[in-house]
């Protein structure tokens, strides 16, 4: 079964609105999370390191402002795209860490396709 | 970070095995490799991890040569639900180790 999970999978929202995106680690606890954005026929970005209790990480060129990343706990990481324009309209994607007998093995959410209108 | 290179793509048929190789020159000691698949609007779907020399479960095979430099998942007897994007990641030992994604590899299947 899933071990991260987000939601919601796909929603629309108007320019200039606000949406949040949430990941959630089921039962084990992240205290990093990744969030990607993937275009069409495109590989994962990755644009963001969220870390528990601490302020996220952007990678370059990724606006901190324009995309919020909050991890209060160490279950739950959510991203709010602010005033959204169609151009954020994208596949995000979020990820986790979970520790194996054989190494990190990093699980992904379901993703979630963002519409802008 | 260890930077990935896999073919962008392949093609191949029902019933037959499928061999995806992915070079990672720059991979550091205490790396894995890992496999993920991928189908449209769906996130990436672990498939299998190893560290060397041969790994395999019920859905794949992994080899790994001793200087660890390449990797090449197998998939035996594919069919046309494996269509899918294939991607070699190179993971961290810490748990707070970024993923940068190659291009993976579009894999065809036809009847």
């Amino acid at each position: 079964g899933a071990v991260v999970s987000q939601h919601p999978s796909r929603v629309i929202c108007k320019s200039g609105t606000s949406v949040k995106i949430e990941c959630r680690s089921l039962d084990f606890q992240a205290t990093t999370m990744f969030w990607y954005r993937q275009f069409p026929k495109k590989s994962l970005m990755l644009m963001a390191t969220s870390n528990e209790g601490s302020k996220a990480t952007y990678e370059q060129g990724v606006e901190k402002d324009k995309f919020l990343i909050n991890h209060a706990s160490l279950t739950l990481s959510t991203l709010t795209v602010t005033s959204a324009h169609p151009e954020d309209s994208s596949f995000y994607i979020c990820s986790a860490t979970v520790p194996t007998g054989t190494g990190n093995t990093i699980y992904f959410g379901e993703g979630s396709w963002l519409t802008v209108v | 970070l260890a930077k990935t290179t896999q073919p962008i793509s392949m093609d191949s048929y029902e019933g037959q095995e499928v061999n995806i190789t992915c070079s990672h020159n720059n991979i550091a000691t205490n790396d894995y490799i890992t496999w993920y698949q991928q189908f449209p609007s769906q996130g990436p779907r672990f498939i299998i991890q190893g560290y060397k020399t041969k790994v395999t479960n019920e859905v794949a095979s992994l080899f790994i040569p001793a200087d660890r430099k390449s990797s090449t998942l197998s998939l035996p007897r594919v069919s046309l639900s494996d269509t899918a994007v294939y991607y070699c990641l190179v993971v961290g030992y810490s748990s707070a180790s970024k993923i940068i994604f190659g291009s993976g590899t579009r894999l065809s299947i036809r009847p």
